[in-house]
């Protein structure tokens, strides 16, 4: 199994660019999120879902843009880059039942200029 | 505002030391997770406890769960150079789905 899998590693956008993060998994989990991670925070919530075709925003929303159309991709997608969008970008996918163990995926960092 | 905060925000120590990292939340919750993250990387889950479960053991490590004073605490014991992390605790509020992490404690085991 590769878990869970990110692309890009890296990217730098203009401001007023539009880009889409990838992510997919491979473990058929019904649980899939999008943090960001900022300097001395902890990983916000951008958006989840808790099936394909089922998405919901979490606590940092505005500016990002998810669809589910498979279990195995969850795309983010910036819809006109920000400064402030300027972060490392994590996908994480678990069971919803069970442990609710979290498998993560090796992030985006994300530099908008 | 955060549900979990970790404390302290970043400590050190010699190998073969033990150390010792807290979590304080604020609501109910169903389960509190702790995760590390080795620098440039993502998250591994480390050890979950449920909220009827008041200690929990894997390897080196120990965690307690305290629901009356909403706290939690991960002792990692005789660290390693290579235990060098960020750790984080992560709820998940009762009835909720959705994970909540703290902002981590960077935590520097010197050889």
């Amino acid at each position: 199994n590769a878990g869970v899998t990110q692309t890009p590693k890296f990217q730098v956008l203009k401001t007023g660019q539009s880009m889409t993060l990838q992510c997919a998994q491979d473990m058929n989990h019904e649980y899939m999120s999008w943090y960001r991670q900022d300097p001395g925070m902890g990983l916000r919530l951008i958006h989840y879902s808790v099936g394909a075709g089922i998405t919901d925003q979490g606590e940092v929303p505005n500016g990002y843009n998810v669809s589910r159309s498979t279990t195995e991709d969850f795309p983010l997608r910036l819809l006109s880059a920000a400064p402030s969008q300027t972060s490392v970008y994590f996908c994480a996918s678990s069971r919803l039942e069970g442990t609710y163990e979290q498998y993560f995926g090796p992030g985006t960092r994300l530099t908008v200029t | 505002s955060q549900q979990g905060e970790e404390d302290p925000q970043a400590l050190s120590i010699q190998e073969g030391e033990n150390a010792t990292m807290n979590c304080s939340y604020k609501t109910s919750i169903n389960n509190l997770q702790w995760y590390r993250q080795n620098s440039g990387r993502g998250l591994v889950h480390l050890i979950l406890i449920r909220s009827n479960e008041r200690e929990k053991h894997s390897g080196r490590l120990r965690v307690t769960l305290d629901t009356s004073k909403k706290s939690s605490s991960l002792l990692i014991t005789a660290s390693r150079a290579a235990d060098t992390a960020s750790y984080f605790c992560a709820t998940v509020p009762r009835g909720g789905q959705n994970f909540v992490f703290g902002p981590g404690t960077r935590l520097s085991v010197l050889p």
